[in-house]
């Protein structure tokens, strides 16, 4: 089974510290990705990596950068939380190939206060 | 750019009923996948169904079946025998086809609440 796990389940901080959020599978994927999810927005791409140290922009990269040194890993980071990025963060990962299927972490969800 | 447009956003079944989801979706590709994922409560996402645009055959999964209508650009989810355990939030998906190694990315509705009543 394809293990995607995040650091965190929960997580309060104050604005304008720095947070990183850390994902990690288990399946060799070449690909990651970071999500965001809002009520009545769904899921909004913020980052995704297609190889080690590649990364690629999604739809709502503002004031948040990411970091991928190993395969497995994948860091989302808040150079410095504002309360607009509260929310909950999901990591997803997937093979580059035509299967395309991605598997999700269980989510983090942030508040900052 | 893709869009994808779940107009619902709850619904609610009886157990053991049929509940049918919509999702219409907007794209000017001719090859892509359509998924629909489905969240639990305080759960992980997981998939539940994927369709390959080439293929005319609708797929179907044990209890789930979609309703893939390419000309329209709909994607329709079925539940069959509705289950207490298929209460969650749904969500459709779009990708591209790319050639393998590509940015596969997908874009998802903003997911649909059904509730299973006992």
């Amino acid at each position: 089974d394809v293990k995607v796990t995040q650091s965190s389940r929960y997580l309060v901080k104050r604005t304008g510290e720095k947070v990183f959020l850390e994902c990690v599978q288990d399946m060799d994927h070449e690909n990651m990705f970071w999500y965001r999810q809002d009520p009545g927005l769904g899921l909004r791409l913020i980052y995704f990596s297609y190889d080690v140290k590649m990364k690629e922009k999604g739809d709502i990269p503002e004031g948040y950068s990411v970091s991928r040194e190993k395969k497995e890993r994948f860091s989302l980071i808040l150079e410095s939380a504002s309360t607009n990025q509260t929310s909950m963060y999901l990591c997803a990962s997937s093979l580059g190939s035509s299967r395309h299927e991605q598997y999700f972490g269980p989510g983090t969800r942030l508040t900052v206060t | 750019a893709q869009t994808v447009t779940q107009s619902q956003p709850e619904m609610s079944v009886q157990e053991a009923e049929t509940v049918t989801l919509s999702c219409t979706y907007d794209t000017s590709e001719n090859n892509y996948y359509l998924f629909w994922y489905k969240q639990p409560p305080s759960r992980q996402m997981i998939l539940v169904i994927r369709q390959e645009a080439y293929k005319q055959q609708n797929a179907t999964e044990n209890r789930f079946s979609v309703n893939f209508q390419k000309a329209a650009k709909s994607f329709s989810l079925k539940i069959s025998d509705s289950q207490l355990g298929d209460t969650a939030m749904y969500f459709c998906a779009f990708m591209k086809h790319d050639l393998p190694g590509a940015n596969s990315k997908l874009t998802f509705g903003k997911g649909i609440t059904l509730s299973v009543r006992p």
